[in-house]
Formats: structure tokens, C-alpha cells, sequence
């Protein structure tokens, strides 16, 4: 089946810094969604993103489909951003596969 | 407002007992969805069911199971053939076709006393 693999795994960074997640899969998709859980184990939809790019705030998302991989970027980064990103991509079988998520952790 | 909804939020079970975790979702999907998450790891598939009365095992289904008798519900039991049910429990919904977005509710977190 598909894998997906994210990077980093952790990452921890002073408030008002920029940071960028990446997410590669290893087949063709034909849809992609990144989450991001907060400490209180929600998972909210940031974006849902076959290919091109979407922004929503101070947070942007660009599936690169033919070159098999997807990155979230979060600008100006607030202690409300921290918590666990997921990307993930549906099987051949209909099951959505996730990656196993990068940690983000935003100093004051 | 639209959502999907599970209860309880915390649950704790004495070893030997089967307990069973309520989904039910106001968003029409036809697909609904199981996952477990064990500390500072990913979601893994427990079971999945596209159309009422009709299910299908994921990665992890041992010790599970499911019941999809209406479209708005997708109850979980956790019986005590399952070893390890100490985990946090997502329910998630998406409508046709497959891949769309999915939706997840707030989880429930259950513990073995």
C-alpha cells in the first residue's frame, strides 16, 4: 500500500518564527488532507489539497502531485499552533493512510 | 450546526468487560470511520463502513467491532478480547467518493481501570 512519510518529526521554534512541514507519498493520489491536532487530541482540518496551492491565513498549503509530495507552511507562528500536524492520502482501497505527524512546539 | 459526535469522552473499563463507543454524525456521509491513537502516534484504521450494513476490517481490527445499522451512527465495541484498549478513539465521517475530506469528532479516551 501507499506509505507517507513526514519531516521533520519534531520541530520547536520561537513565536513569530516560519516554518515549513513536508509530507511524501509514495504513490499517485487523487486528493490530500493536512490536519493539525491540538493538545487537546482535536483534529482540525486545515486543508484539503489534490494539487496547486490554497491559503487560509497565516497558513498555506501546495501539493506537488506528479513530483509526489505536499508542504504546509505556518507564518508567524503563535503558541496556538502547536501541536501535531497530520498529512494524510487515500489507499487504492478507499482507506486513508496518515503519516505519523510532526510535532510542533512554539516558544513565547 | 453539522458535526459528528461521540461519547463518552473519557471511558474506563475493568479488564474482561466489552464496552461500546457512540459516533453518530448530522452530515449525511455515507462513509464513516474508527481509528485508534496510542500516545505520540499516528491514527490507525480499526474499521470502516462505506453504506449501511456494511463494513470492513482495517489494520487493526482485532479484539473490535462494529455496527452500521443507520447512516448516522457507527457504534465501536472494544470487547476484552482486546489486550491493550488503553488508546484514544477517533470517529471520522467523509461523503462519496471515496478520498473526500474527511470530518473527525472530539474522540474518546479510554482507560483500563
Amino acid at each position: 500500500g501507499i506509505q507517507v512519510e513526514q519531516s521533520p518529526p519534531d520541530l520547536i521554534l520561537q513565536e513569530g518564527a516560519n516554518s515549513t512541514l513536508r509530507c511524501n507519498f509514495s504513490d499517485s493520489v487523487n486528493n490530500l488532507q493536512w490536519f493539525h491536532q491540538n493538545p487537546w487530541g482535536q483534529l482540525i482540518n486545515l486543508f484539503y489539497i489534490p494539487s496547486g496551492t490554497k491559503q487560509n491565513g497565516r497558513l498555506s498549503a501546495t501539493t506537488v502531485a506528479t513530483e509526489r509530495y505536499s508542504l504546509l507552511y505556518i507564518s508567524s507562528s503563535q503558541t496556538t499552533d502547536s501541536g501535531v500536524y497530520f498529512c494524510a492520502v487515500p489507499n487504492r482501497d478507499d482507506k486513508i493512510i496518515f503519516g505519523k505527524g510532526t510535532r510542533l512546539h512554539i516558544l513565547p | 450546526d453539522g458535526g459528528i459526535t461521540q461519547s463518552p469522552k473519557y471511558l474506563f473499563r475493568k479488564e474482561g468487560q466489552n464496552v461500546t463507543l457512540s459516533c453518530e454524525q448530522n452530515l449525511n456521509h455515507d462513509a464513516m470511520y474508527w481509528y485508534r491513537q496510542d500516545p505520540g502516534q499516528g491514527l490507525r484504521l480499526i474499521y470502516y463502513s462505506q453504506i449501511v450494513n456494511d463494513f470492513q476490517k482495517g489494520d487493526i481490527a482485532e479484539g473490535y467491532s462494529v455496527s452500521r445499522e443507520k447512516k448516522e451512527s457507527f457504534p465501536l465495541t472494544v470487547t476484552s478480547a482486546q489486550k491493550n484498549p488503553t488508546a484514544f478513539y477517533l470517529c471520522a465521517s467523509s461523503s462519496h467518493p471515496p478520498g473526500q475530506p474527511q470530518h473527525f469528532g472530539d474522540g474518546t479516551r479510554l482507560s483500563i481501570l
